[in-house]
């Protein structure tokens, strides 16, 4: 098991671009998370799936902001119309629904906006 | 917003000392959570412990919680150099499928 995989690590874009982050998370976890983390704060919570149901999102998550898990494996975070104030690490983190909730995070992607 | 906040933000401690951080939180929870995070890397669990716990000891960490006061203290005893890192809490809302961050505590281990 290869653990938590988001891509790409890092993402330099000009201010109204549209960015696409992807997260494969561990094969048989059925849920799955976006935090946002910016420099010197604690993850904030932005959305989960479980399998390829979105059960919850953060008001955070402006309409610009678009979460997918199609067959409830590998997930996207899309954003549209990027603002400066979106530059943040998008971390992705899976669970077992069964489990007592302890969280396996990847590496993160590093959005900056110019 | 936030739900846990860590005290000390930040603390620099001399390596084989024991290294303190503290949390609390506002609502009743499931379980409390410790994860570490290295500069710009993911974040990596380090112990949980139920609301029904106590106290918990895992290698050289050990965690207590006071539910009556809802807080909860991480200890690391016999600090090394790669300790250093941000320490964060986390709590699940009773109720709640997601987990709460606190901001953080950033341990700097001095060789």
């Amino acid at each position: 098991d290869t653990g938590v995989s988001q891509n790409p690590r890092h993402k330099i874009t000009k201010r109204g671009q549209n960015v696409t982050f992807r997260c494969d998370p561990i094969s048989e976890h059925n849920r799955l998370y976006w935090y946002r983390q910016t420099l010197g704060q604690g993850p904030e919570f932005l959305t989960y799936f479980q399998n390829e149901a979105q059960l919850e999102k953060s008001r955070l998550l402006s309409d610009r902001f678009s979460a997918e898990r199609p067959k409830g494996s590998f997930s996207t975070l899309e954003i549209q119309r990027t603002e400066q104030g979106d530059s943040a690490m998008y971390l992705c983190a899976s669970s077992l629904v069964s489990s007592t909730g302890e969280l396996f995070f990847g590496e993160g992607s590093r959005l900056t906006v110019l | 917003s936030q739900q846990g906040e860590e005290d000390p933000q930040a603390l620099s401690i001399q390596e084989g000392e024991n290294a303190t951080m503290n949390c609390s939180y506002k609502t009743s929870i499931n379980n409390l959570q410790w994860y570490r995070q290295n500069s710009g890397r993911g974040l990596v669990h380090l112990i949980l412990i139920r609301s029904n716990e106590r106290e918990k000891h895992s290698g050289r960490l050990r965690v207590t919680l006071d539910t009556s006061k809802k807080s909860s203290s991480l200890l690391i005893t016999a600090s090394r150099a790669a300790d250093t890192a941000s320490y964060f809490c986390a709590t699940d809302a009773e109720g709640a499928q997601k987990l709460v961050f606190g901001q953080g505590t950033r341990l700097t281990i001095n060789p």
